[in-house]
């Protein structure tokens, strides 16, 4: 399967600890996009990479968020300190550079439950 | 961004056509209209996009109002597998694929 993969698919921790998700996008998908989405509300952008830029960051990303992609393959985002209000769906999204206007490929999400 | 704005829910009954709209009366001129479904523990996935003319692929068909300002997810024959909550969404040139999501049409299919 080549389709986008995250990692862990779900993920329990205490208030406080720190956390780390990965996600694996197509490959050749130059551009990689972070969603966060809680039940019953669609995806809200959290920030987007072209190779190994970041080049946007929503406000939604608290300095306690912190996303990187290396080598332009795969990208972690790393959530320090975390709350309550964290638990979420991480969801992590590519497109191809020849994609029409930027459709992007979904993987399956990674599931935070904060306690 | 422009906005749009979906019906919270629908229901349809198994192999009969859907109509799902969205309105978007704020979308620019160079605005592509793009539809993603989300079926249960699952990512969204691309359905269809669209500028100005209606557009058909093996999942749905795309209808655009003649002044943009609203468009029509059509399912041909619904399925139980079509059970899925259906995002509008618009992506312009410059934003770099960015989506405002909004909560999206939770589709009901009736065996």
């Amino acid at each position: 399967d080549t389709g986008v993969s995250q990692d862990p698919r779900h993920k329990i921790t205490k208030r406080g600890q720190n956390v780390t998700f990965r996600c694996d996008p197509i490959s050749e998908h130059n551009r990689l996009y972070w969603y966060r989405q809680t039940l019953g509300q669609g995806p809200e952008f959290l920030t987007y990479f072209q190779n190994e830029a970041q080049l946007e960051k929503s406000r939604l990303l608290s300095d306690r968020f912190s996303a990187e992609r290396p080598k332009g393959s795969f990208s972690t985002l790393e959530i320090q300190r975390t709350e309550q209000g964290d638990s979420a769906m991480y969801l992590c999204a590519s497109s191809s550079p020849v994609s029409p206007h930027y459709e992007q490929y979904f993987g399956p999400g990674t599931r935070l439950t904060v306690t | 961004d422009a906005k749009t704005t979906q019906p919270n829910s629908m229901e349809s009954n198994e192999e009969e056509p859907v109509h799902l709209p969205c309105n978007h009366s704020t979308i620019s001129g160079t605005d592509y209209i793009h539809w993603y479904r989300q079926l249960p523990s699952q990512g969204p996935e691309y359905v269809i996009h669209g500028l100005t003319s209606n557009v058909n692929n093996r999942m749905a068909s795309l209808a655009i109002a003649e002044d943009r300002k609203s468009s029509t997810l059509i399912l041909h024959r619904a399925t139980l597998r079509d059970a899925a909550v259906y995002y509008c969404i618009l992506r312009g040139n410059t934003n770099a694929g960015k989506s405002t999501f909004g909560d999206g049409t939770t589709l009901t299919v009736k065996p």
